[in-house]
C-alpha cells in the first residue's frame, strides 16, 4: 500500500539555526498535507500543496512540493523555542481525503 | 465556535473491558477519520467515515475494533475486550466534503488516552 516516509526522526537545533524535514511517497500522490503536533497536543493543520513544484511560504517557514508529487519538504529559517513539536508530512493519492501519515520528525530546539 | 469534541480525555480499563471513544466532529463537517498514535511516533489511519457509512476501514483491526457515524450523534470508536497493547492516544478528526482540486484539511480533537490496566 501507499507509503509516506519522513526524515530525520529528531532533530536536535540551536535557536537561530535553520531546520528541515523531508517527505517521500511510494507513489504519486494528489496533494500534501503539512501539520504539527506540539508536546502532549493534537495535530495542527498548516498548509496544503496540490500542484507539482508549488512553493508556499508562512513566514519563517517554507513548505515545496516537487515537480514529480512524490516528494516535499518543510523548512524552518532561524528557528525560535516556539517552534519545537513534531512535523507530519501527509499524503493524499487521489482526489478524496484519506491521508497517508509519516512517523514525523520531532525538532527541539536549544535555547 | 466549537473544534472537534474528543471524550473521555483519559480512558483507564481492565483487560477484557470495551472501551468506547466518542467524537463529535466540527459544526459543518461530515467526514470523520480516526487515529491511533503511540509515544513519539506517527499517526497510524484506522477508519474514515461519512454519516451512516464507512468509507475507508483498512486501518482498522477486523476483530474488536468497530468504528460508526450516525445520522444523529457523535462518531464512536468502540473497542471490545481490550488488551495491553491496546493502549494509545486515539485522535479523531474532521472535514469538510472533498473538493475535486484535493483534499480538504483535517481537523483534530484533543484525543482520548486509554490505558489498559
Amino acid at each position: 500500500g501507499q507509503q509516506v516516509m519522513q526524515i530525520p526522526q529528531y532533530q536536535h537545533v540551536q535557536e537561530g539555526e535553520d531546520f528541515t524535514t523531508y517527505c517521500n511517497s511510494s507513489t504519486t500522490l494528489s496533494n500534501i498535507q503539512w501539520y504539527k503536533q506540539r508536546p502532549g497536543g493534537h495535530p495542527v493543520f498548516l498548509i496544503q500543496l496540490v500542484k507539482s513544484g508549488e512553493v508556499k511560504k508562512q513566514k519563517r517557514l517554507t513548505f515545496q512540493f516537487g515537480e514529480a508529487k512524490k516528494n516535499s519538504s518543510l523548512h524552518i529559517t532561524a528557528t525560535q523555542t516556539t517552534d519545537v513539536g513534531t512535523y507530519f508530512c501527509a499524503g493524499s493519492m487521489e482526489y478524496g481525503n484519506k491521508l497517508v501519515f509519516g512517523a514525523g520528525t520531532i525538532l527541539r530546539v536549544k535555547s | 465556535n466549537a473544534g472537534v469534541m474528543q471524550n473521555p480525555r483519559h480512558l483507564v480499563r481492565r483487560r477484557g473491558q470495551e472501551a468506547r471513544l466518542r467524537c463529535s466532529p466540527m459544526k459543518g463537517h461530515s467526514h470523520v477519520y480516526w487515529y491511533r498514535q503511540l509515544p513519539e511516533e506517527g499517526l497510524k489511519f484506522m477508519v474514515y467515515l461519512q454519516k451512516e457509512n464507512i468509507i475507508d476501514e483498512s486501518g482498522m483491526p477486523k476483530e474488536r475494533f468497530s468504528a460508526e457515524f450516525p445520522k444523529e450523534g457523535p462518531s464512536i470508536l468502540r473497542i471490545q475486550q481490550v488488551v495491553r497493547g491496546d493502549s494509545a492516544a486515539y485522535f479523531c478528526a474532521s472535514s469538510h466534503m472533498i473538493v475535486a482540486s484535493g483534499g480538504q484539511p483535517q481537523h483534530f480533537g484533543d484525543g482520548t488516552r486509554l490505558s489498559i490496566l
